[in-house]
């Protein structure tokens, strides 16, 4: 079956520091792959997402990049964190058909950004 | 850029009350719909979804929704509220690429 990893599950950060968030998938192949930032009151917002390994679609401009260096990872970067940076990033998987294709979203656990 | 709209940011029912989370999308194409639950430190995941066919659609924990068209609306209902059933749901829209539109959230508080 498959199983999707986001570490670490919590993360608290001065501002101006780095920040690298990492997901993993198991037990599919050539997955697409979502990033969002859940604020409450405010929903999910999808951050980037990814269809294959080096391509990055990004859904809104900021202070934050994503990249997939395997077909089963993908990393959230920044270079300087923001306080704006602070909250709750999803990772998500879908099968390689996408949601088109008839397949839903699974979600990871998450991990709290609080930047100080 | 299709947008999701839910109408109650927090609903407080008690146990057995009938539950109805409104949602509406504004996209005049082709949706795929769908209703995810998040409940106190747990992953987001599935509750139902629509892609063709009958509108109205089953989920699990009996939970179900009814996609109408001509409104534009694919409303969650229960019959009767469980304490369990205190979550966070979201309803999302998907029009043909591989992405989903969130809806903001309705917190739904039941209190036994």
């Amino acid at each position: 079956s498959q199983t999707i990893h986001q570490w670490p599950a919590t993360l608290v950060q001065p501002v101006g520091s780095p920040l690298s968030l990492e997901c993993t998938v198991e037990g599919t192949s050539n997955p697409n792959l979502y990033w969002y930032r859940q604020a409450a009151g405010r929903g999910l917002q999808l951050l980037f997402y990814s269809v294959g390994i080096g391509q990055i679609s990004s859904e809104v401009p900021q202070n934050l990049s994503a990249s997939r260096p395997q077909d089963r990872q993908f990393i959230l970067s920044s270079k300087k964190l923001l306080l704006s940076d602070s909250g709750f990033y999803l990772c998500a998987w879908s099968g390689s058909l996408g949601l088109a294709g008839g397949y839903e979203q699974f979600f990871g656990p998450g991990t709290r950004l609080t930047v100080l | 850029a299709q947008s999701v709209s839910q109408h109650n940011h927090h609903v407080i029912l008690s146990e057995a009350a009938s539950l109805e989370l409104g949602c509406n999308y504004s996209y005049g194409g082709t949706v795929n719909l769908f209703w995810y639950v998040q409940y106190p430190g747990q992953h987001l995941q599935l509750l139902l979804k629509y892609f063709s066919g009958d509108p109205l659609v089953k989920g699990i924990k009996g939970f179900e929704a009814e996609f109408i068209k001509s409104k534009f609306s694919f409303n969650l209902r229960k019959p009767s509220v469980q304490w369990s059933d205190t979550a966070e749901y979201f309803c999302a829209v998907n029009t043909g690429y591989s992405t989903l539109t969130f809806g903001k959230g309705t917190m739904l508080l039941v209190s036994p």
